[in-house]
Parts: structure tokens; sequence; C-alpha cells
């Protein structure tokens, strides 16, 4: 079946430090794959998301690229700040988008 | 616009006992959503509400879970009786129509001690 599969955390990182969070999938057919944040505190939010392959998702200074060949979708940033503090979750969706499947989480932890 | 909401955010109930979590939707969504997650596992999906209609039911765990969506508006999920194992983070989202992005709750905390 569907599943995601992301590296474990936390990470911790230095502010303005590159940061890099893994994301491999399994699927069927032509997923869409996306990037959830959840603050402390609050609800998960859609930080980006790509429909196929290739697609470049990109949001407030990250990105991820679907790469059908490896079949990953790593999350990348060039500087990240404290308030990119959060839990990352990759998930993957069929076309319409009616029921996701998450990768376990990864907590980033920046320090000033 | 008032997002998605959900009641209580924290729940502390004895193993046996009944707990009712209450998930209002975005107005005007059509499609609610329940996930839930364990021990900070996955993400997973329990199942998907059109209007008040029950689309896909297929991650719910057992029959000691009962979702509801009178009305098609709110939807309450009713765990009886609670298991030590049913502790975890249980999410609400809902979208407009399928093909759109989905809006997340906080979640609700559920601890069965």
């Amino acid at each position: 079946g569907d599943s995601v599969t992301q590296m474990e955390g936390p990470v911790t990182l230095s502010e303005e430090a590159f940061l890099t969070i893994n994301c491999t999938y399994t699927a069927t057919g032509y997923p869409s794959l996306f990037w959830y944040v959840q603050y402390p505190g609050e609800g998960l939010q859609l930080l980006l998301k790509a429909t196929k392959a290739d697609d470049k998702g990109s949001n407030k200074g990250f990105e991820a690229t679907y790469r059908k060949e490896t079949t990953s979708f790593h999350l990348e940033k060039g500087s990240v700040q404290v308030s990119d503090s959060a839990v990352y979750f990759c998930a993957l969706s069929g076309y319409n988008f009616n029921k996701f499947y998450f990768g376990s989480g990864t907590k980033l932890n920046v320090k000033p | 616009e008032a997002g998605v909401t959900q009641f209580p955010s924290h729940s502390v109930i004895e193993k046996g006992q009944t707990v009712t979590l209450r998930c209002d939707p975005i107005s005007g969504h059509d499609n609610l959503y329940w996930y839930r997650r364990v021990m900070g596992k996955e993400i997973k999906f329990l199942l998907h509400f059109v209007k008040e209609s029950k689309q896909d039911e297929s991650g719910m765990p057992n029959n000691r879970f009962l979702a509801e969506r009178t009305g098609g508006t709110y939807s309450t999920l009713k765990v009886q009786p609670a298991e030590l194992e049913d502790s975890g983070v249980y999410f609400c989202a809902s979208s407009p129509r399928v093909n759109t992005e989905a809006f997340f709750g906080q979640g609700t905390r559920l601890t069965v001690v």
C-alpha cells in the first residue's frame, strides 16, 4: 500500500544553517506530494506541494522537488530561523486529495 | 473566516470510559476528515464524510469508534469504551470539495490512563 518514510528527529540546527529533511514514498499510480508543518500549539498547515514529477513546491523559503526516479520529496531551506521550529510532516495523496498518507513527522529545533 | 475548530483541545479519561470529540469544519465545506497520530508515529486516516454520508471509513480501527455528522455540519467522534492504545492526537480537516486543499484543526490530545 501507499506509505511515506521520513527521517526521524529531532533535528537541531543553529540559526542560518542549511536544512534538509528526507522523505521517500511508496505509491501506486501518480500521487501528489506535500509537506505540512505544525507549529507549537497550532494545527497542521500546508507548507508546499507538488502534483507531478519534477515539479518543485516552494513557500516561505522552503523547497521540495518531486523526484519520481528516486521516489523522494526532500524538504530544504537554505537558512533556517528560530521561528521555523516545528514538526514537519511529509505526505502523499491520490489525485483527488481525499485521503492522505503521512510520515511520522520530524521535529526541528532551531537555536539562536 | 474561522478555521477548523476542535473541542476539547485536551482530554484525559480513564480506561473504559467514553469520550466524544467534536469538530466544526469551515462553513460550507462538504468534506470532513478525521485523522489521528498515535505515540509520535505517523498521522493515519480514519474516515471521510461528504456532507452527512461516510465516503470512506476504511481507517477506523475497530467498532469502539463511532463517527457521526448529522446534518452535514459538525462531526463527532466517540470512543466507547476507551483503551490505553487510543491515546494520541486526533485531527479533523475539511475541504470544500475533493481535489482541493484540506484545512486541519489544531487537534485534540486524548490521554487514556
